[in-house]
């Protein structure tokens, strides 16, 4: 399966833990996006990347939260200090610059915050 | 910022019947307006697109309308079948490649057999 893969599907923790999700995009995929969907409502834009450079953080993306996309490839998303606020599906999806603009979503990363 | 408005948020209809989704974007520089379907457990994944440039687009029993001026876009599915029971996600980008697309609040529909 050559699609994007997130990890772990599903993570439960208590308040205050540090988290931490992997995006592993498709591989020739140069733009990456973290997204961000609560029960009911559509993906809201985190932030994203083109190769390694983060190019647009959301307001919704606190600083207990940070990306990285070290070598361009798989991206890590960590949560600080998890609040109940925190819980959510987070999505990562990838894309190829120039294409038509559709985006390669995961299955995503599902956080509950006790 | 971009902001993407979608209408009606459940919809229920009976199998053959047609559905129809309507969305508003506020962003007239946007250029692209994808649709995503979600289905339970699954991230979203793209079923029909439209760019500026194009009033309409149609595949097989699913088209996609367009209107530049009153900047709203619109989903219709045709000779609905149970399968076709999801969440549908209009969306709205600017540039190419992806960008930073913005999700409309998504549309759960219901096709009762």
């Amino acid at each position: 399966d050559t699609g994007v893969s997130q990890d772990p599907r599903h993570k439960i923790t208590k308040r205050g833990q540090n988290v931490t999700f992997r995006c592993d995009p498709i591989s020739e995929h140069n733009r990456l996006y973290w997204y961000r969907q609560t029960l009911g409502q559509g993906p809201e834009f985190l932030t994203y990347f083109q190769n390694e450079a983060q190019l647009e953080k959301s307001r919704l993306l606190s600083d207990r939260f940070s990306a990285e996309r070290p070598k361009g490839s798989f991206s890590t998303l960590e949560i600080q200090r998890t609040e109940q606020g925190d819980s959510a599906m987070y999505l990562c999806a990838s894309s190829l610059v120039g294409s038509s603009g559709e985006l390669f979503f995961g299955e995503g990363s599902r956080l509950t915050v006790l | 910022g971009e902001n993407v408005e979608q209408h009606p948020s459940t919809l229920s209809v009976q199998e053959g019947d047609s559905a129809v989704i309507k969305c508003t974007y506020s962003d007239s520089a946007s250029n692209y307006f994808p649709w995503y379907k979600q289905e339970l457990g699954k991230g979203p994944q793209l079923i029909i697109d439209i760019r500026s440039n194009v009033g309409e687009k149609k595949d097989q029993r699913i088209a996609v309308t367009l209107n530049k001026t009153a900047k709203h876009f619109s989903l219709h599915i045709t000779e609905t079948q149970p399968e076709d029971s999801a969440v549908y996600f209009c969306a709205a980008s600017k540039g190419t490649g992806g960008f930073k697309t913005i999700f409309g609040a998504g549309t759960r529909l219901f096709v009762k057999a």
